[in-house]
């Protein structure tokens, strides 16, 4: 079955960056690409990306287009998410999807915590 | 970018009830309207795709409709699983944006 599996909880300081990843598995890796959602605390979903696993294209929220790198990495069936310049307002759970339409499969999540 | 706006915000309902959320876009969209539930500390569940296409697991109770700009999710009859929050997106161009939510509470 489709499982992602993502990286566990981080605390970074402000001014850092994090990278998280996403393990995918249950399907052919280079079939679907890659969304990539954050949700703030009480706060609804926000896209920040998309990632083309077979072609590696990318396409970025504009406040994203700066800040985020999304890759890939097919030896290893898994997605990443690299954010950099981190601020208390990045503080926030960062979810994968597969991409099929929509999100179809979605990753457990990951809280990101930015604090001094 | 395109906004997706969704009414209500909230929403009281009961088991039984025959509920409609409704989802607008800023521009026209097509039909490139998904709908998602999400349950408290859990990953959202992709339950309807390109404005009225039901994924497979999802129950019959649940269906959408609309195309251009202006988009309505229904669940038939609420079971108690439904009291979640849902919310709406459209992938028709870059930022995917997502509406603001609907809670459907009791």
């Amino acid at each position: 079955q489709v499982q992602l599996v993502q990286s566990g909880p981080e605390v970074k300081k402000p001014g850092a960056s994090v990278k998280v990843s996403c393990k995918a598995s249950g399907y052919t890796f280079t079939s679907h690409g890659f969304s990539w959602v954050r949700q703030a605390p009480g706060q609804g979903l926000e896209w920040m990306g998309y990632i083309g696993v077979y072609n590696g294209n990318t396409m970025y929220a504009p406040k994203f287009q700066d800040k985020v790198t999304l890759t890939t990495d097919t030896s290893t069936t898994t997605a990443y998410m690299e954010m950099r310049g981190l601020t208390s307002d990045d503080t926030a759970v960062y979810y994968c999807a597969r991409w099929w339409h929509g999100g179809d499969y979605w990753g457990q999540g990951t809280l990101v915590t930015v604090s001094s | 970018d395109i906004q997706m706006t969704q009414s209500p915000s909230s929403l009281s309902a009961s088991v039984g009830d025959r509920v409609t959320i409704t989802c607008r876009a800023s521009q026209t969209i097509t039909t490139y309207l998904n709908w998602y539930q999400q349950k408290p500390g859990k990953a959202p569940k992709l339950l309807i795709y390109a404005a009225s296409s039901l994924l497979s697991e999802v129950p019959s109770r649940f269906s959408g409709s609309g195309s251009g700009t202006d988009f309505t999710l229904t669940i038939s009859s609420l079971q108690p699983e439904d009291f979640a929050t849902y919310y709406c997106q459209q992938s028709f161009t870059s930022p995917y944006t997502f509406g603001q939510g609907t809670k459907l509470e009791i």
